[in-house]
């Protein structure tokens, strides 16, 4: 099974930019991730699928600012603008199909600050 | 608008059952799959599995088979959770997806409120 790797934490101050990680484990360099926010005490929300081109779908509502890039194994999710509403936990997950069977695994998230 | 709607808090005793409850609305309920994931208090998103609408059929992850059963209740679009012989470990924020698909593509949206199961004697 493919291991999402995130930084539990990142900061950054209103109105800077923050780029987010979720390293894939090596042999699964290739997969396309999902990208999820969830600000405290809420669910988890959709924010974009990102390939290993960097080429990147948003869900409906998700800001232009919200952009995403790969290299390699590295996934990125990058925040310009940083606003009081983006303090949340970012989760990257990645959907698989192994023997027939259709599986997720999520990363460990990080925590993002806006200081 | 698409929604889904989870049944509220629960404390339970060790060794108790619970079940879950999911009602969705505002799409066609069998026509996407529903996932469940669970969020410890302070970690990350676990995967727990899914439900096929159409068939009934569930898939377990690693992890969740035995006392975690997936069903379906299709004609009020309600999908459940139960868990059996509650832990103190089971104690966590389980939330139901819908796993939406257009084309080749899918992602978990949207979410349920999510629905805090509490396991404490």
């Amino acid at each position: 099974l493919p291991v999402l790797t995130q930084p539990p934490s990142a900061s950054a101050l209103p109105g800077a930019s923050i780029k987010l990680t979720c390293t894939l484990s090596r042999e699964h360099s290739t997969y396309t991730i999902e990208w999820y926010q969830q600000r405290p005490g809420r669910s988890p929300q959709y924010i974009m699928k990102l390939k290993s081109d960097g080429s990147h779908s948003k869900g409906d509502g998700i800001p232009d600012r919200f952009m995403g890039s790969s290299s390699g194994a590295d996934r990125y999710l990058t925040l310009s603008n940083l606003q009081p509403d983006d303090e949340a936990e970012y989760h990257c997950a990645e959907s698989h199909t192994i023997d027939g069977q259709v599986g997720y695994v999520f990363g460990s998230g990080t925590k993002v600050t806006v200081l | 608008q698409v929604q889904l709607v989870q049944s509220g808090s629960e404390l339970k005793k060790p060794g108790a059952s619970v079940k879950v409850s999911c009602k969705a609305s505002g799409y066609s309920f069998t026509s996407y799959a529903m996932n469940w994931v669970r969020q410890a208090p302070g970690q990350g998103l676990e995967w727990m599995g899914w439900i096929n609408t159409n068939t009934g059929n569930p898939m377990y992850a690693q992890g969740f088979t035995g006392r975690f059963v997936f069903s379906l209740d299709i004609s009020a679009s309600t999908a459940y959770l139960e868990i059996s012989s509650l832990e103190a470990e089971d104690s966590a924020v389980y939330y139901c997806t819908r796993k939406y698909c257009a084309g080749d593509s899918c992602e978990l949206d949207p979410w349920g409120q999510g629905t805090l199961v509490t396991v404490s004697s």
